[in-house]
């Protein structure tokens, strides 16, 4: 079993419809939680990071993570053409240095139809 | 801010050279450099860790003297992978961070296709 699942996709929707990217983890000691876009050909770009449990909110983009049951989220609002991309997860369970090593799930592919 | 440049973005060579990829962080100094290896269709791949000044810190199964990690500099770290081959192609993306606890910033990464 890997550490983090993601589901690959991909996943189409229409313009402006809400948008839930998910992914599940099984080691516990996972206390730091980032979702990454990356576009075809380029490196991930960091969206948002969470530490610990509970929700954060970036303009049309909301991080959920419920360690209780190992299950992080990102939604989109709004969702544009130019969301389309593969969207990662990240983890950590660095303590001190909480981005140090990061495991990555395989990355969620988004089709956005204008 | 915390932009992180590649380059190359994309070397093809033949079988048994060496090519360097570099990696730079241009408005942060950069204590700690990370170089990942991403196949198709799968996750990053952490090869190794290097702090500016000590030698890498390789994950199980990087061979170490295949791949050659400089990092100089505050701003600077080097991915040399010798003796290539067609098994070596892979994206290979170099990521930095500050000495805040603040998340890793990615580079554009570089497709490698060894002939």
């Amino acid at each position: 079993q890997k550490e983090v699942e993601q589901d690959p996709g991909p996943l189409s929707v229409p313009e402006g419809a809400i948008v839930s990217l998910n992914c599940t983890y099984s080691n516990s000691a996972f206390q730091y939680f980032m979702w990454y876009r990356q576009y075809s050909r380029k490196g991930p770009e960091l969206l948002m990071y969470t530490y610990s449990s509970g929700n954060k909110e970036d303009g049309r983009f909301t991080a959920q993570v419920d360690k209780s049951s190992k299950y992080i989220s990102l939604f989109i609002r709004d969702s544009q053409p130019s969301d389309s991309a593969t969207y990662l997860c990240a983890m950590s369970a660095e303590k001190n240095t909480g981005f140090q090593k990061l495991v990555f799930g395989t990355g969620t592919r988004l089709l956005v139809s204008p | 801010g915390a932009v992180v440049s590649q380059h190359p973005s994309w070397v093809i060579c033949k079988s048994g050279t060496s090519v360097k990829i570099e990696c730079r962080s241009l408005d942060f100094q950069a204590t700690t450099m990370f170089w990942y290896r991403q196949f198709p269709k799968q996750s990053l791949m952490l090869m190794a860790t290097s702090n500016e000044g000590s030698k890498a810190t390789y994950e199980q199964g990087v061979e170490k003297d295949k791949f050659l990690i400089n990092h100089a500099s505050l701003t600077l770290s080097t991915l040399t992978v010798t003796s290539a081959h067609p098994e070596d192609s892979s994206f290979y993306i170099c990521s930095a961070r500050d000495y805040s606890n603040q998340p890793q910033h990615f580079g554009d990464g570089t497709r490698l296709s060894i002939l």
